[in-house]
C-alpha cells in the first residue's frame, strides 16, 4: 500500500518565521513535488525534484526552499513566512517513468 | 489562458443520475489525461487515467478524450451522495503535470 506522509496536518506561524514542511514516502519513488492548493487556482507546483540532492523550480518557487538529502524525504523551507503564504502544501511522488503521483494527506499552513 | 480549465461549479444532480464534468486544456502535445477525487479538507486521490489513444470505463467511472477539441469528460454513472467531492483534472505532457482548478460535485439523496 503506497504511503506519503507529512509532517503536520495543521500548522500556525508568525510572519517572519522559518518555516519547514517535511513529506517522507516508502514507495521508492525517484521523483517527488511540493504543492500549494487554493481556491480557486487549483494546484501550483512549487519545486520538484528528480532525484536525490536534485531540485527543479516550479511555478511559484519565490519565497520557498527545498532539500532532498535522502530518497524518501523532501523537505519545503520557507525562509520569512509571510500571510500569503498561508495555504494547503500537498506533497506528492511518483515513480521516475511512472504516470501515477501519489499525494500525502496535506498541511493546512496560516501564517499570523 | 490556463493551460487546464475546468467549470469550477456547483455541479448539482440528483442520486442515480449521471454526473457529467469537463476540462479544456491547451497543450496540443499532452499525452495522458487523469481524473482526482479531493474529498473537503483530504488529499487528492486518483480516479482513473487515459491516454491520448483512447477512453477508458472503469465500474461507474467513464473517461473520455477529444483531441480536436482539447477536452477531457469524465462520466460518473448513477451517481451517489459518497461521489460529493472536488474532481480535478490533470494533464501531462512534454512538461510536468498541470492540474485543473476542479469542479465541486453534489449529489443530492
Amino acid at each position: 500500500d503506497v504511503k506519503v506522509t507529512q509532517s503536520s496536518r495543521y500548522l500556525v506561524k508568525r510572519t517572519g518565521e522559518k518555516v519547514f514542511l517535511e513529506c517522507v514516502q516508502d514507495m521508492d519513488h525517484e521523483n517527488m513535488f511540493w504543492y500549494r492548493q487554493d481556491p480557486g487556482l487549483g494546484l501550483r507546483l512549487i519545486y520538484f525534484s528528480y532525484d536525490v540532492k536534485m531540485k527543479e523550480k516550479g511555478d511559484i518557487p519565490e519565497g520557498y526552499s527545498v532539500s532532498r538529502e535522502k530518497k524518501e524525504r523532501f523537505s519545503l523551507i520557507l525562509e520569512s513566512a509571510s500571510t500569503n503564504q498561508t495555504s494547503m502544501y500537498l506533497c506528492a511522488s511518483r515513480r521516475a517513468l511512472g504516470l501515477v503521483q501519489y499525494f500525502g494527506p496535506g498541511t493546512r499552513l496560516t501564517v499570523t | 489562458q490556463k493551460e487546464v480549465e475546468q467549470n469550477s461549479g456547483p455541479l448539482s444532480v440528483p442520486e442515480g443520475a449521471i454526473a457529467s464534468l469537463n476540462c479544456t486544456y491547451s497543450d496540443r502535445g499532452s499525452q495522458s489525461f487523469f481524473w482526482y477525487r479531493q474529498y473537503s479538507g483530504k488529499s487528492p486521490e486518483l480516479i482513473m487515467f487515459i491516454y491520448s489513444n483512447g477512453d477508458k470505463e472503469d465500474g461507474r467511472f467513464t473517461a473520455q478524450l477529444n483531441k480536436a477539441s482539447q477536452y477531457v469528460s469524465l462520466l460518473i454513472r448513477d451517481s451517489q451522495p459518497s461521489d460529493s467531492a472536488t474532481y480535478l483534472c490533470a494533464v501531462k505532457g512534454n512538461n510536468d503535470m498541470r492540474f485543473g482548478a476542479g469542479t465541486r460535485l453534489t449529489v443530492k439523496p
